[in-house]
């Protein structure tokens, strides 16, 4: 299956600063998927996106599913320490396929 | 709830062997899929099972296979160890039907260690 892009791979920001990861796609997505995986742990589901167009929000964090549904974003705004991790868009469509991640580290 | 649990937590073997990892699914997850987890790739799809029939796989060579059991726990074997399996494998379970992936719920993963 078409795996989907993820960039950049790394962030480093300083705390307080905004971060966006974007995930890419060259084929229409039925659906996305994004997780998040601390240092050490596990990947951990944080949302679902589903219609063209939509946002959603957590908190400090903002997600968005492209109008074509080819693309996909998260936003985290004034980063903290807690949101150091990997962050994982996946594609679902029957199993779900991961992109590389986003490495983000923050400085305190 | 229980969460996913996977065993053992830590391997080590040496090229060559055979490795079997296991993975119990939340209670009512019938969905169980495998992801190989490396620094350079990223997670890797290796395979799904749904109702003890495997519905989907990825492409890892034929070394690489599983099952799913009645009570839908499942195990994944590793045969021929090459020094590049040495990864952290990661079990995820899911409410996912006959057509939908849903929320993956993922077990703290094994880490395979191959000298």
């Amino acid at each position: 299956g078409q795996q989907v892009m993820q960039i950049p791979q790394y962030q480093h920001v300083q705390e307080g600063e905004d971060f966006t990861t974007y995930c890419n796609s060259s084929t229409t997505l039925s659906n996305i998927q994004w997780y998040k995986q601390r240092p050490g742990g596990h990947p951990v589901f944080l949302i679902q996106l589903v219609k063209s167009g939509e946002v959603k929000k957590q908190k400090r964090l903002t997600f968005q599913f492209g109008e074509a549904k080819k693309n996909s974003s998260l936003h985290i705004t004034a980063t903290q320490t807690t949101d150091v991790g990997t962050y994982f868009c996946g594609r679902s469509q029957g199993n779900l396929i991961f992109g590389k991640g986003t490495k983000l580290s923050v400085k305190p | 709830k229980a969460g996913v649990t996977q065993t053992p937590r830590y391997l080590i073997k040496t090229r060559g062997q055979q490795v079997t990892l296991s993975c119990s699914p939340i209670s009512g997850h019938r969905s169980v899929s495998w992801y190989q987890q490396t620094p350079g790739q990223g997670l890797q799809f290796l395979f799904e099972y749904f109702s003890e029939t495997q519905r989907n796989k990825g492409n890892f060579p034929g070394r690489f296979s599983g099952r799913q059991f009645s009570n839908s726990r499942s195990e994944m074997n590793v045969s021929t160890l090459e020094l590049g399996d040495s990864a952290l494998y990661l079990c995820a379970s899911s409410l996912a039907g006959h057509t939908n992936t849903g929320e993956l719920f993922f077990g703290e993963g094994s880490r395979l260690t191959v000298l």
